[in-house]
């Protein structure tokens, strides 16, 4: 089962930041927070991922609370092809599968 | 990044027939692959993990006879549906680790559709 709990959608207009949150009071220590997103009949797209401190890569930036219960991925200037499935997963390193739940469906609106 | 290929992208089959997909890691090698399914309006769903010169471990539910697992290489998992039915209709996706870094990488995925 999914270790993590994320809104099913949300909205977000066009050019404004989107912050999708996520809950994962259960994470190990040796877990990361990863962040994928799905668009309509393609495989998963990593995003970002993060241990304990925040991260930034050209795609978006991923705050982890100091507890590490939860975390938020923020899209700084949505656009509206960042419309899609956006997946919260934690999991340890190496050689270990994904294990998807729900997602957020974000809907970027022009 | 590193890039997982999945071929083919999408095909039709006849009930009845079988149907192979193959994985290929690009620009590294994976000793464990993993095969997901996902149906409409759901989330993916593992399917079974792929280990290079030893058998496949399946996911409770997931007929090991039925999709037949093969990892010959450190570059290339393949998935053959076995005697498709309609209900097998899904779209397929592989996904491997580098080892170099901690992200997993996924292929573009397969949709297969048995009529």
């Amino acid at each position: 089962d999914a270790k993590t709990t994320q809104p099913p959608s949300m909205d977000c207009a066009e050019g404004r930041a989107a912050n999708l949150p996520c809950n994962h009071s259960t994470i190990s220590g040796n877990e990361y927070v990863y962040w994928y997103r799905q668009i309509h009949s393609q495989g998963p797209q990593y995003i970002i991922h993060g241990l304990k401190n925040n991260e930034t890569n050209e795609m978006a930036s991923l705050i982890i609370t100091e507890d590490r219960k939860s975390s938020t991925l923020i899209l700084p200037h949505a656009t509206l092809r960042d419309t899609a499935v956006y997946y919260c997963i934690v999991s340890p390193s190496g050689n270990t599968p994904l294990v998807f739940g729900k997602g957020t469906r974000l809907s970027v609106i022009a | 990044g590193a890039v997982v290929s999945q071929h083919p992208s999408w095909v039709i089959c006849k009930s009845g027939t079988s149907v192979k997909i193959e994985c290929r890691s690009l620009d590294f090698q994976a000793t464990t692959m993993f095969w997901y399914r996902q149906f409409p309006k759901q989330s993916l769903m593992l399917m079974a993990t792929s280990n290079e010169g030893s058998k496949a471990t399946y996911e409770q539910g997931v007929e090991k006879d039925k999709f037949l697992i093969n990892h010959a290489s450190l570059t290339l998992s393949t998935l053959t549906v076995t005697s498709a039915h309609p209900e097998d209709s899904s779209f397929y996706i592989c996904s491997a680790r580098s080892g170099r870094g901690t992200e997993a990488f996924f292929g573009q995925g397969t949709r297969l559709t048995v009529v």
